[in-house]
């Protein structure tokens, strides 16, 4: 299957700082890309959904300001979270939709810890 | 308002046996419907898919059935395997772009 990358894996940071997770499609252009939220034994919580070089569509009660997302080229997209809080805690994953497929391809995830 | 539901947290299987994971689903626009299996601490992985035209799909030791009118999907594992214990989760596809919605997850075990 198409592989999907991210990065980090794994940060910990202070509250009020901010942080960047990466989402790579590797062997595929991805027009779509979704970023999600899990808490821990909860469902996948779609985020947000970013096309390649228009502004992401954000689900409602996710604040557009606090999760930047880019999706700058086709094969990469970003997520920042501002000023993060400790109830920012959470695992995000993001997930990549090759044009005209219907399977996403996800990415194994960041664990972000804020202090 | 959960669109997609596994009302089953977990379910537990002596390998060797069939598993069947169950799906509900309320929206009839979902055109697509699909199954990932999860890790702890991993993105999930997809598994199988099935189109909302189709009752019926099969891939090796996965099946995945749908039935449209009671909004039903379920996912057939046979034979089990101690490696396949983790979370599935089933997701619809509904709606522009491409979007899914996800299920709660079953955790599934299955014992030597």
């Amino acid at each position: 299957g198409a592989v999907v990358s991210q990065h980090p894996s794994r940060v910990i940071c202070k509250s009020g700082t901010s942080v960047k997770i990466e989402c790579r499609s590797l062997d595929f252009q991805a027009t779509t890309m979704f970023w999600y939220r899990q808490f821990p034994k909860q469902s996948l919580m779609l985020m947000a959904t970013s096309n390649e070089g228009s502004k992401a569509t954000y689900e409602q009660g996710v604040e557009k300001d606090k999760f930047l997302i880019n999706h700058a080229s086709l094969t990469l997209s970003t997520l920042t979270v501002t000023s993060a809080h400790p109830e920012d805690s959470s695992f995000y994953i993001c997930s990549a939709l090759g044009r005209g497929s219907y399977e996403q391809y996800f990415g194994p995830g960041t664990r972000l810890t804020v202090t | 308002d959960q669109q997609v539901k596994q009302n089953s947290p977990s379910l537990s299987v002596q390998e060797g046996r069939i598993s069947i994971l169950n799906c509900d689903y309320t929206n009839s626009m979902f055109d697509y419907f699909l199954w990932y299996k999860k890790y702890p601490a991993e993105g999930p992985t997809f598994l199988i898919s099935i189109s909302s035209i189709k009752d019926k799909n099969e891939d090796g030791r996965f099946t995945v059935f749908l039935n449209k009118s009671a909004k039903h999907l379920s996912l057939h594992i046979v034979p089990s395997q101690p490696g396949d214990s983790a979370v599935y989760f089933c997701a619809a596809r509904g709606g522009a772009g491409g979007k899914l919605i996800f299920g709660q997850g079953t955790e599934l075990s299955v014992k030597p």
